[in-house]
């Protein structure tokens, strides 16, 4: 059964602090991995791509441990505009599904 | 830049009724889905779709649902006798490889 499971939210930090978000995936069969962040009643769209070395993109660190089968994500120097859900996303290459995690609702304070 | 489009945005239909959400995925992708989210819940695979055949299917897509992809550009999801249970966001999404891109979604209310 292929399953993604996050840490439950949400997560109330104040503006310009560091948040972490962990995920984990079951079945270790080769996978690729992301990030989406999904507004209220909006459509999920690409945060990033995880990548197996990690990979950094501004204010945001994907790491991936395929040994413990769990990925994270950190967001630096938070701004309000990050409040938002932040779903972890496996693809199965064998197969052709893309599997959501339940998601991890953020709220940045003033 | 390229989007998926989905429409209508919102549909309201009779319990019993058939619906159909039609979806443009981006022109050159190969690989296409459905999605559902019922409200304050995660976003569910209900299938996806490539070489003109259903690929994968969840448990949720059974045969009240079917998919089509009638002319080379737009990509149907068809619900045959909706439920109430069936009231949630829909949303479709296509890929070329790597990552898939989402349509804003159908919001489909079953009264």
């Amino acid at each position: 059964r292929k399953e993604v499971e996050q840490d439950p939210g949400p997560f109330n930090v104040p503006e310009g602090a560091t948040v972490a978000f962990n995920c984990t995936y079951s079945n270790s069969a080769s996978q690729s991995f992301f990030w989406y962040r999904q507004d209220c009643r909006k459509e999920p769209k690409l945060l990033m791509s995880v990548y197996s070395s990690g990979n950094e993109d501004g204010r945001f660190t994907a790491q991936l441990n395929r040994a413990s089968q769990y990925i994270s994500l950190l967001i630096r120097d938070s701004k309000l505009s990050d409040s938002a859900t932040y779903l972890c996303v496996v693809k199965w290459n064998r197969d052709d599904k893309i599997i959501f995690g339940k998601g991890t609702r953020l709220h940045i304070l003033p | 830049e390229p989007e998926v489009t989905q429409t209508p945005s919102h549909q309201v239909t009779q319990m019993g009724q058939e619906v159909i959400l039609r979806c443009v995925p981006i022109s050159n992708h190969l690989y296409f889905y459905w999605y559902r989210q019922i409200l304050g819940q995660k976003v569910e695979f209900l299938v996806s779709f490539y070489n003109n055949e259903i690929s994968e299917k969840s448990e949720i897509f059974d045969d009240q649902f079917s998919v089509e992809r009638p002319d080379g550009s737009n990509f149907t999801l068809k619900i045959r006798s909706t439920k109430l249970e069936d009231s949630a966001m829909y949303f479709c999404a296509s890929r070329l490889q790597g990552h898939a891109f989402f349509g804003q979604g159908t919001r489909l209310t079953v009264v």
